[in-house]
């Protein structure tokens, strides 16, 4: 069984820095890109960031480039992202995702997500 | 930048074909996807390249995507099916959502 399990949200201040990381398990973590994609309270799905299999390529949405870093550990089977300088419009749920979210590789499997706050 | 547009809530009887679309400049040129979130829970993939269902999705769910408008369709719309229905394409090297749908089986 496919499972995404992220953890690492909270609260944090504007400006401050948090890193998310998300265990896969159930599949062969290396055949697959991994993406994060967030969700607003009450809102749509936003696309933050992909992350090729070996982790040579990452893609960003251009609302966090410069502050998000996406990274991936395939002897851990884990995806992370660091998220630097904060803002309150960062406040989301954020989920782990399974696949690039390009062309013929679609976000097939999704985690329960992790809440961020950003607050003072 | 570039937008994929989704109205806002579609209403079906049960047991009627619901149909959601999605609209986007030559989105018929790339491939789109369709994601189904229910209150509370994560969203699961529906439709991907643009009328191919992942295992387990019902065969009542059906997709088409040509000019500028990806369509999903939900035949037989079962009470179940309520939910909220996002269409994905990516785009520059930007995956893009649309809006959202919330479809309403009355």
């Amino acid at each position: 069984e496919v499972q995404l399990v992220e953890s690492g949200g909270g609260l944090v201040q504007p400006g401050g820095s948090l890193r998310l990381s998300c265990a896969a398990s159930g599949f062969t973590f290396t055949t697959y890109w991994m993406s994060w994609v967030r969700q607003t309270p009450g809102k749509g799905l936003q696309w933050v960031a992909n992350i090729q299999q070996e982790g040579s390529e990452k893609y960003y949405v251009d609302f966090v480039k410069g502050r998000f870093t996406i990274s991936r550990d395939n002897a851990k089977s884990s995806v992370s992202l660091q998220m630097n300088s904060l803002r309150a419009d960062d406040t989301a749920l954020y989920y782990c995702v399974r696949g690039g979210l390009y062309g013929g590789n679609p976000g097939d499997y999704w985690g329960q997500g992790t809440l961020i706050t950003v607050s003072s | 930048s570039y937008d994929l547009t989704q109205p806002p809530s579609v209403s079906v009887s049960p047991g009627q074909t619901a149909s959601i679309t999605c609209s986007g400049d030559k989105l018929g040129d790339k491939y789109a996807c369709w994601y189904q979130q229910k209150p509370g829970q994560s969203p699961v993939l529906v439709i991907y390249e643009d009328s191919k269902r992942p295992s387990g999705i019902p065969e009542r769910f059906s997709g088409s995507n040509s000019g500028n408008t990806a369509t999903l369709t939900i035949s037989g719309t079962q009470a179940v099916d309520e939910a909220d229905y996002y269409c994905q394409a990516w785009v520059s090297g930007t995956a893009i959502f649309g809006g959202g749908t919330k479809l309403t089986v009355l």
